[in-house]
């Protein structure tokens, strides 16, 4: 199986900051990678598809970026509704995983 | 509008068993691919199953066995069949809308329904 793993686990952050997460692959996932918000007790929301595409109604200030084994979600400027739980997800090799999520918290 | 929506989770023992539905608008559960997710209470997303259109089920190995996906196309509704459960299956379990054509991304999403496994 292949193991996805985000970095950092946590981050604080203040509303406006630009920040970035960033997702590794065990192994080459090529550009099958997803990104996903989730805020508490609600499902979870695509974000970005195929590494760097941007999913109808998402706003511009979330961008996607990179291939093979290391992946990257930025966020521009940081809003109030921004605060959230992210996870990447490989969609290149059944089963296809999940990284553990990265929380980004209000500083 | 896609709209999912998950029904049947509850409270089981150990070992008991549980079947899942999902039923579906907006589009045809069996011209799609299909998933199963879940998320264990304050843990993170985990994979457990897909159905392809064709019908091909995949399956987590942490259920590998236990597990069964299928579909009503009558009902327009997904199942996860759930065996020999166990604590660690205790969960939200999430049905999704797997798109090819979107990277065999999670498009859309239902609301989730619980499942607690008691021993």
């Amino acid at each position: 199986d292949i193991q996805m793993t985000q970095s950092p686990s946590s981050l604080s952050a203040s509303v406006g900051d630009r920040v970035s997460l960033t997702c590794r692959a065990s192994q080459s996932v090529s550009r099958y990678l997803s990104w996903y918000q989730q805020k508490p007790g609600e499902a979870p929301r695509l974000l970005i598809y195929g590494t760097s595409s941007l999913q109808n109604g998402v706003p511009s200030r979330f961008s996607g970026s990179g291939s093979g084994t290391e992946f990257t979600l930025t966020i521009s400027r940081l809003q109030p509704e921004d605060f959230a739980t992210y996870y990447c997800q490989q969609s290149y090799s059944i089963p296809y995983t999940f990284g553990q999520g990265t929380k980004v918290e209000i500083k | 509008e896609v709209r999912l929506v998950e029904s049947g989770g509850g409270l089981v023992q150990r070992g008991g068993s549980l079947t899942l539905s999902c039923g579906a608008s907006g589009f045809i559960v069996t011209n799609n691919y299909m998933t199963w997710v879940r998320q264990a209470p304050g843990k993170g997303l985990e994979w457990v199953s897909v159905i392809q259109s064709l019908g091909s089920a995949y399956y987590a190995d942490s259920v590998q066995g236990r597990f069964t996906v299928s579909r009503d196309k009558s009902k327009n509704t997904l199942y996860l069949q759930m065996n020999s459960l166990r604590t660690e299956d205790t969960a939200i379990y999430y049905c999704a809308r797997d798109d090819p054509a979107f990277s065999s991304s999670l498009i859309n999403w239902g609301q989730g329904t619980l499942v607690t496994v008691s021993s």
